[in-house]
């Protein structure tokens, strides 16, 4: 069945430095969601992605999707330690019904 | 807006034991989804309802498992018996959904941590 990769798994950055997590899957997406979770949170909605190529802009984080509907990643300029949590990207695929969630990307910020 | 609402937010139980485990959707949300969290697995879905019909339940682990939702503003997941393997964080999820629910933003409430002994 499909299945949505993301890597790195962890990535540990001094604030400051930018830090990207990507996310590649093995059918084409109609569309692809971007989650965080903060440490013993829950997940909380970042973005939608739905064109193919499509670029969105949070202050600074870029997310990107891909030209052909099978990858995306997200990237933060000058991380902050306030930016500390799980991403994970989830794909809807183009039939049926589930979302496929990532198995995230664990980001530590150390000032 | 309270968000999603769940109960309890932590369970400890023994191993046979009958769990359920409650969720409120926010109102007027009519898509509602059970998620399992493990370190090992990830995040997966276990259910999907819409208008209050089991649309999806393809990744309920077996029959152990079993999910309802009387009406639109309650869910319960119950498992029966329970198994030390089902020690996860549990999600209920919500949305309005205006196209079948798929591409729709996903309200996620603050889990269930259950551990069975």
């Amino acid at each position: 069945g499909q299945q949505v990769m993301q890597i790195p798994q962890y990535q540990h950055v001094q604030e400051g430095e930018d830090f990207t997590t990507y996310c590649n899957s093995s059918t084409t997406l109609s569309n692809i969601q971007w989650y965080k979770q903060r440490p013993g949170g829950h997940p909380v909605f970042l973005i939608q992605l739905v064109k193919s190529g499509e670029v969105k802009k949070q202050k600074r984080l870029t997310f990107q999707f891909g030209e052909a509907k099978k990858n995306s990643s997200l990237h933060i300029t000058a991380t902050q330690t306030t930016d500390v949590g799980t991403y994970f990207c989830a794909g809807w695929r183009n039939s049926g019904y589930a979302l496929n969630f990532g198995k995230g990307t664990s980001l530590l910020v150390t000032p | 807006d309270a968000g999603v609402i769940q109960s309890p937010r932590h369970e400890v139980t023994e191993m046979g034991q009958e769990v359920t485990l409650r969720c409120k959707p926010i109102s007027g949300h009519n898509s509602l989804f059970w998620y399992r969290q493990t370190m090992m697995r990830g995040l997966e879905l276990l259910i999907y309802f819409n208008n209050n019909v089991p649309i999806d339940d393809s990744g309920m682990p077996e029959d152990r498992f079993s999910a309802k939702m009387p009406n639109a503003s309650f869910s319960t997941l119950k498992i029966q018996p329970s198994e030390p393997r089902d020690s996860a964080v549990y999600f209920c999820a919500s949305s309005s959904s205006t196209s079948g629910g798929l591409t729709d933003t996903q309200y996620f409430g603050p889990g269930t941590r259950l551990t069975v002994l």
